[in-house]
């Protein structure tokens, strides 16, 4: 099994539309969750950490089930600057931090 | 905002010879990492350090690989002898203490022939 495994997707949506992605990873004893955004042949950008209770930041919001070690991300009234492959990653605490990635999750929002 | 710094932008070398990728971290960041995303694929944990020393490493990270702090600034990854596989983005990355997000810096192209 993957250690981080995404949906590769792609997820082609319309301008104003809501859209979920979900990230699974293996490792019970992970304690960091992020979501970063790539554009294409450039560095991943921090879109959001991701905290036990859920996280909200203007369209997106995050959230995180231990119990069924996922995390996901929705993302409402899509625009097409979201346009991007968006990376979950995770860390071990006391691993020095050192981030798994999954493989990325592509949207392209559409007019 | 303070940045995490990459320096070439794009290295293109022949197989066999040596490369130094550079990076600056952020000054009063801790912890510094590097890693690869070949083109296509995932991003790719390579090394980690922390307080003058590699504090883990992964399988890809051999010994062909070496990192060094020369300075109170400078991060760097050495690659001896290139491999066409070795061909790939390098992200450095920096924080300033444990389980904070990470920030990269805007990677190095390199490309081997």
């Amino acid at each position: 099994r993957k250690e981080v495994e995404q949906d590769p997707g792609p997820f082609n949506v319309p301008e104003g539309a809501t859209v979920a992605f979900n990230c699974t990873y293996s490792n019970s004893a992970s304690q960091s969750f992020f979501w970063y955004r790539q554009d294409c042949r450039k560095e991943p950008k921090l879109l959001m950490s991701v905290y036990s209770s859920g996280n909200e930041d203007g369209r997106f919001t995050a959230q995180l089930n231990r119990a069924s070690q996922y995390i996901s991300l929705l993302i409402r009234d899509s625009k097409l600057s979201d346009s991007a492959t968006y990376l979950c990653a995770v860390g071990l605490s006391g691993g020095y931090n050192k981030l798994i990635f999954g493989a990325g999750t592509r949207l392209a929002v559409h007019p | 905002e303070p940045e995490v710094t990459q320096t070439p932008s794009h290295q293109v070398t022949q197989m066999g010879q040596e490369v130094i990728l550079r990076c600056v971290p952020i000054s009063n960041h801790l912890y510094f990492y590097w890693y690869r995303q070949i083109l296509g694929q995932k991003v790719e944990f390579l090394v980690s350090f922390y307080n003058n020393e590699i504090s883990e490493k992964s399988e890809i990270f051999d010994d062909q690989f070496s990192v060094e702090r020369p300075d109170g600034s400078n991060f760097t990854l050495k690659i001896r002898s290139t491999k066409l596989e070795d061909s790939a983005m390098y992200f450095c990355a920096s924080i300033g203490r444990d389980n904070q997000p990470q920030h990269f810096g805007d990677g190095t192209r390199l490309s081997i022939l």
